[in-house]
């Protein structure tokens, strides 16, 4: 058991430009979940998988965003067109049926 | 619909005080109630967390809280502070121990020598 995985754990980008977190969840659980973080607040829910399928997305997650679990074992996280309005830590968890969660280190994004 | 409030943004205490971290939440359903910790450019690490049975949970690091119905508050202790546990606190609920979670906003806490 390695953990949850993000990479990247920052990034830089400048305002109009596409990015893409990816997250490795525990191998044996079923359950993955992004959250934003924004500074001083706590997490958002954003969206969650349960093995390949997107069970539920928050309002949130406008157009501009897209997660995918292909396979059910990674997820992505693509931003398209960023604003500095995103600029946030970026979460990723994962769980199994009666097992909590266990979250990853995020992924810091900082638009300019 | 859940939501959580974390009374106090900032609590600042002396090394070997008593630790106090006040949480409420509001439920339309039985909850599942979490205390999770956040260092800095970390993710967060789970302290405890009550799902069904004994009301006083007791975590990692000397951490304990206790649910009350009656008060629909979840409050975090620690009988005495130690230097390493500055950090941000994070109280959450849910409706099961695998659904999404609903956080508070946070509570800092600064701890004095």
């Amino acid at each position: 058991d390695t953990g949850v995985s993000q990479n990247p754990r920052h990034k830089i980008t400048k305002r109009g430009q596409n990015v893409t977190f990816r997250c490795d969840p525990i191998s044996e659980h079923n359950r993955l979940y992004w959250y934003r973080q924004t500074l001083g607040q706590g997490p958002e829910f954003l969206t969650y998988f349960q093995n390949e399928a997107q069970l539920e997305k928050s309002r949130l997650l406008s157009d501009r965003f897209s997660a995918e679990r292909p396979k059910g074992s990674f997820s992505t996280l693509e931003i398209q067109r960023t604003e500095q309005g995103d600029s946030a830590m970026y979460l990723c968890a994962s769980s199994s049926s009666g097992n909590g969660y266990t979250f990853g280190s995020g992924t810091r994004l900082t638009v300019v | 619909a859940q939501s959580v409030t974390q009374l106090g943004s900032h609590v600042s205490v002396s090394e070997g005080a008593l630790v106090l971290l006040r949480c409420n939440y509001s439920s339309s359903v039985p909850p599942y109630l979490f205390w999770y910790v956040q260092y800095p450019n970390q993710g967060l690490q789970l302290l405890l967390k009550y799902t069904t049975g004994a009301t006083l949970v007791k975590g990692i690091n000397g951490f304990e809280a206790e649910f009350k119905k009656s008060e629909t508050s979840f409050h975090l202790t620690k009988p005495s502070a130690h230097m390493s546990d500055a950090a941000e606190y994070f109280c959450a609920v849910s409706r099961a121990n695998d659904y999404k979670l609903s956080f508070g906003a946070g509570t800092t806490v600064t701890v004095r020598a």
